[in-house]
């Protein structure tokens, strides 16, 4: 079956640090690959995705590359902030219609001033 | 874009009681589903439910523990019946608007059974 595999948390850094979240999987077929966004007291929201390999997803900094020769789907952001302290997932779906979503268990990410 | 309001936010129960959660999204969806994420674990799928059809329960979820309604297009309920503490999680809602699009989440209920 398919699964997710990402870094524990929490990841702490100083702001402006640069960031990198792994994220492997595994899946048979060609899957989407997703990261959601989870701030404190809110539900996941969709960061970025990409539908195919070599494809890069980017929004608000963070970017993504999928990779299919190595599984992987790292997020990574150049400078971070303190509004970026959230969990992360790293999910996956199968493409075909409407499809059920694989997570990661989330990292925590947490930036101090 | 999908808004989904999920109720309550978090409620502590009683064990041997049954919560019913709540999902109201802001337009007609065809799919819905229902998540748990239990404590330091990643979100698991609980159920699929599509309007005008019985849920269909993935494996290790049965629909006597985690009934399902889908009364229409906008609306749904998941409850948790005869609660013991393991059923202490957060329970999401999450709707996708055509296949292959986007999948929108409520808040999310975090529940906790003592």
């Amino acid at each position: 079956g398919n699964s997710v595999t990402q870094m524990e948390g929490p990841v702490t850094l100083s702001e402006e640090a640069f960031l990198t979240i792994n994220c492997t999987y595994t899946a048979t077929g060609y899957p989407s690959l997703f990261w959601y966004v989870q701030y404190p007291g809110e539900g996941l929201q969709l960061l970025l995705k990409a539908t195919k390999a070599d494809d890069k997803g980017s929004n608000k900094g963070f970017e993504a590359t999928y990779r299919k020769e190595t599984t992987s789907f790292h997020l990574e952001k150049g400078s971070v902030q303190v509004s970026d302290s959230a969990v992360y997932f790293c999910a996956l779906s199968d493409g075909s219609g409407y499809s059920t979503l694989t997570f990661g268990k989330g990292t925590m990410l947490l930036v101090s001033p | 874009s999908a808004v989904i309001s999920q109720k309550p936010s978090r409620d502590i129960c009683q064990r041997g009681t049954s919560l019913t959660i709540q999902c109201q999204v802001d337009s007609q969806v065809t799919m819905m589903f229902w998540y748990r994420q239990q404590p330091g674990q990643s979100l698991t799928l609980i159920a699929t439910a599509n309007q005008g059809s019985e849920a269909t329960y993935e494996s290790g979820f049965v629909i006597d523990k985690f009934p399902i309604s889908r009364p229409n297009l906008t609306f749904s309920t998941l409850t948790v019946s005869n609660m013991s503490p393991e059923d202490s999680s957060i329970y999401l809602c999450s709707v996708e608007q055509a296949p292959n699009t986007e999948a929108f989440f409520g808040q999310g209920t975090r529940l906790t059974v003592v």
